[in-house]
C-alpha cells in the first residue's frame, strides 16, 4: 500500500498524559499537513511542512502540541499534558508540490481522554 | 471556517441525480477542493476546480464560479455507496502550499 498511513489507528488516554502520534507519507510527497476533525464538523488545518521545514502553524496548535518531520519523511505529532477537549480524529496528509498539489489523506488516529 | 457555507444535511434516491452546494468566501481565493468522506473514514479526493465551469469525472462533475463564491457537486445515477459526507474545502495559499480550510460537510443519505 503506497498511501498515507497512520498509527496508532486509536489511542485511549488518560488525562495529564503524553500522546505521540506517527504519520509516512506517500513516498515522493515532499509536503506533508496536519489536520483535527471532531464529530460533525470538517477537519481543521494544524501545521504544514515543506520536506522537513515546518512553514505554517495554526493557532489551534497550543503550546501542549509540537510537531516534527526531522528527516523530511514521517513526521510526528505530540500532544503533551492532555486534556479532554483534545479528543478528535488527528488526519495527516501529504501532496506533491507540482501540478495542483492535491492533499491525499491517511486514515487517521482516533484520540480518546477520558 | 473561512466562510465556507454548505447544506449539512441531504438525502436523494438510488439513481437519481443530487447537487450539493458550497459558498465561500472570495477573498484570497486559490482554489476549490471536494472531498468524500464514510463515515469513520479518511476524507478521499474528488475533484478541485480553480478556473470558472464544469469538471467532470464519471458520475461526479464540480462546478466553479469565482465570481459568485459558489461552487457545486452533482452526483448522477446515484448509488447506496455514494452515502457519505462532502467535504467542500477552499484553498488559502500562504506559504506556497495549499492550505484547505474545510466546511462542515453535507451527509448524504442515499435511499433505495
Amino acid at each position: 500500500d503506497t498511501g498515507v498511513s497512520q498509527n496508532p489507528r486509536h489511542k485511549i488516554t488518560k488525562r495529564g498524559q503524553n500522546v505521540t502520534f506517527r504519520c509516512d507519507p506517500i513516498s515522493e510527497h515532499n509536503r506533508l499537513y496536519w489536520y483535527r476533525q471532531t464529530l460533525g464538523q470538517g477537519p481543521e488545518f494544524l501545521t504544514y511542512f515543506q520536506n522537513e521545514a515546518q512553514l505554517e502553524k495554526s493557532r489551534l496548535l497550543s503550546d501542549r502540541f509540537s510537531a516534527e518531520r526531522p528527516k523530511g519523511s514521517f513526521s510526528t505529532l505530540e500532544i503533551q499534558r492532555t486534556e479532554q477537549g483534545d479528543s478528535a480524529m488527528y488526519l495527516c496528509a501529504s501532496s506533491a508540490e507540482l501540478g495542483t498539489d492535491t492533499q491525499y489523506f491517511g486514515p487517521g488516529t482516533r484520540l480518546t481522554v477520558l | 471556517g473561512q466562510n465556507i457555507d454548505q447544506p449539512t444535511e441531504m438525502t436523494a434516491t438510488e439513481g437519481a441525480i443530487v447537487q450539493i452546494n458550497c459558498t465561500y468566501q472570495t477573498s484570497g481565493f486559490n482554489g476549490l477542493f471536494w472531498y468524500q468522506q464514510h463515515a469513520g473514514e479518511a476524507p478521499t479526493f474528488l475533484s478541485y476546480n480553480v478556473l470558472d465551469g464544469l469538471e467532470e469525472k464519471g458520475r461526479f462533475s464540480s462546478f466553479l464560479s469565482r465570481s459568485k463564491g459558489y461552487s457545486y457537486l452533482l452526483l448522477k445515477e446515484l448509488q447506496m455507496k455514494d452515502s457519505a459526507s462532502y467535504l467542500c474545502a477552499r484553498v488559502r495559499r500562504q506559504t506556497g502550499a495549499n492550505n484547505l480550510f474545510f466546511g462542515t460537510g453535507t451527509r448524504l443519505t442515499v435511499i433505495p
